[in-house]
């Protein structure tokens, strides 16, 4: 059964510094995805990671997959209010695109 | 991107009562959709798989003859849920992918009073 975990589960930090959000998954996958929820929406995309050594970024957030690892990060840098969010990443199961979701991470920037 | 369209947004109903969600694919076919729950600060349960032209393949735990799922066509998932107690009231989200990645569609809140 596929697990994914994700931590931290809660993160308050200010703006203008770094941080690295970690994605661990339990078994091989094709797809692992990162997406953004604000509050009483659903999900916006903000990567598709497919192969192993994958980095995408997108203003100030950047992801990678490590596959041997079966670890995804999805770092921010410089953050902004604006990124306050709770950030899901997910991994399909063997290509029958059943998507299993971490526990999310609750990002709080401080202004 | 590929579009999922979800109705209703949101919706009220008296318990006892049943309530029925769609799930459209706009620019794709989709063989297979997905269901997903979420609580409060909560993350998504997938529920179930909707497979179209077959019968659903339910998660452990959810309740099948609760939570009808119809996949009529390769645009159309619906979900029902039957008899609807305020336990019900969550975030239901579906997906379809259109075999480059998974789309969600907007989500329904469903409220049952």
């Amino acid at each position: 059964e596929l697990k994914v975990e994700q931590n931290p589960l809660f993160l308050s930090m200010q703006e203008g510094k770094n941080y690295t959000i970690y994605c661990n998954y339990s078994t091989t996958s094709d797809r692992l995805y990162w997406y953004r929820q604000d509050p009483g929406k659903s999900l916006e995309s903000l990567f598709v990671l497919l192969s192993n050594g994958a980095v995408k970024q997108e203003g100030r957030l950047m992801a990678s997959l490590d596959t041997k690892a079966r670890l995804s990060t999805l770092h921010i840098t410089a953050a902004v209010h604006d990124l306050s969010a709770t950030y899901f990443c997910a991994v399909d199961v063997n290509r029958d695109d059943k998507i299993i979701f971490g526990k999310g991470t609750r990002l709080h920037i401080l202004p | 991107g590929a579009v999922v369209s979800q109705h209703p947004s949101w919706v009220i109903c008296k318990s006892g009562t049943s309530v029925k969600i769609e799930c459209r694919s706009l620019d794709f076919q989709a063989t297979t959709m997905f269901w997903y729950r979420q609580f409060p600060k909560q993350s998504l349960m997938l529920m179930a798989t909707s497979n179209e032209g077959s019968k659903a393949t339910y998660e452990q735990g959810v309740e099948k003859d609760k939570f009808l799922i119809n996949h009529a066509s390769l645009t159309l998932s619906t979900l029902t849920v039957t008899s609807a107690h305020p336990e019900d009231s969550s975030f239901y989200i579906c997906s379809a992918d259109d075999g480059a990645e998974a789309f969600f569609g907007q989500g329904t809140r469903l409220t049952v009073v």
